[in-house]
């Protein structure tokens, strides 16, 4: 069974500060890699979108890296803003059977000025 | 143009009540996705339709759960005899395209119902 852990489980850190949140997975037999973005009382929002094949995505101040052999995948957020604070999570789709998307548990990351 | 909707935000249940749950996926799309969230963790898939037909329910926890989406839009998470286990966030999904390899991959979710069985 696809288990994805997140390391830290929380994150507070000054203004400006570059930050690595790091996901974990421990079957490697995925077809891509999710990061997404929670806000309190609100849905989940897609940040970056890896496939297998693939070693990293970027888009703005996010970089998500992709290493499928070893089940690891890290997100860093450069030059963090307090609008980054938010709960983010990762999330493999299966590459097997139904291949529904298996999260982590998160990270909590608390930005402040 | 509108998102994914659900409703109620808020459900307070005492033990052993039936509720129901709304999703207003995005207007065409044919994926409809439901995870369950309990406190401090991540969402866990319940249920998948693509149009009305319920493709995939190896999520659902128990025969107390039940999803249906008849005429391919709306959609209803239903559960009986709840109980304190069954406190969580529901999230509710949508996607343009069938979910599989290669199509489904952006999912657009809802605000989510927090659901506390007293």
């Amino acid at each position: 069974k696809q288990e994805v852990t997140q390391i830290p489980a929380a994150l507070s850190v000054p203004e400006g500060e570059n930050l690595v949140l790091n996901c974990s997975f421990t079957d490697s037999a995925i077809y891509n890699l999710q990061w997404f973005r929670q806000d309190p009382g609100k849905g989940l929002t897609s940040l970056l979108l890896i496939q297998s094949s693939q070693r990293e995505q970027t888009s703005g101040r996010l970089n998500a890296s992709l290493d499928k052999s070893s089940g690891r995948s890290t997100l860093y957020i450069a030059a963090s803003q307090p609008g980054d604070s938010a709960t983010y999570l990762c999330a493999v789709k299966l590459d097997t059977g139904f291949q529904k998307l298996v999260f982590g548990t998160g990270t909590r990351l608390l930005v402040s000025p | 143009g509108a998102g994914v909707s659900q409703s109620p935000r808020y459900k307070v249940a005492k033990r052993g009540q039936d509720v129901a749950l709304r999703c207003d996926p995005i207007s065409g799309h044919v994926s409809l996705f439901w995870y369950q969230q309990a406190l401090g963790q991540g969402p866990e898939f319940l249920t998948y339709f693509q149009n009305e037909a319920q493709l995939d329910k190896s999520g659902l926890p128990s025969d107390r759960f039940f999803a249906e989406r008849p005429e391919g839009s709306v959609s209803t998470l239903k559960i009986q005899r709840t109980q304190q286990e069954d406190s969580a966030v529901y999230l509710c999904a949508s996607s343009l395209e069938p979910f599989g390899r290669g199509g489904g991959e952006t999912q657009y979710f809802g605000p989510g119902t927090r659901l506390l069985v007293l």
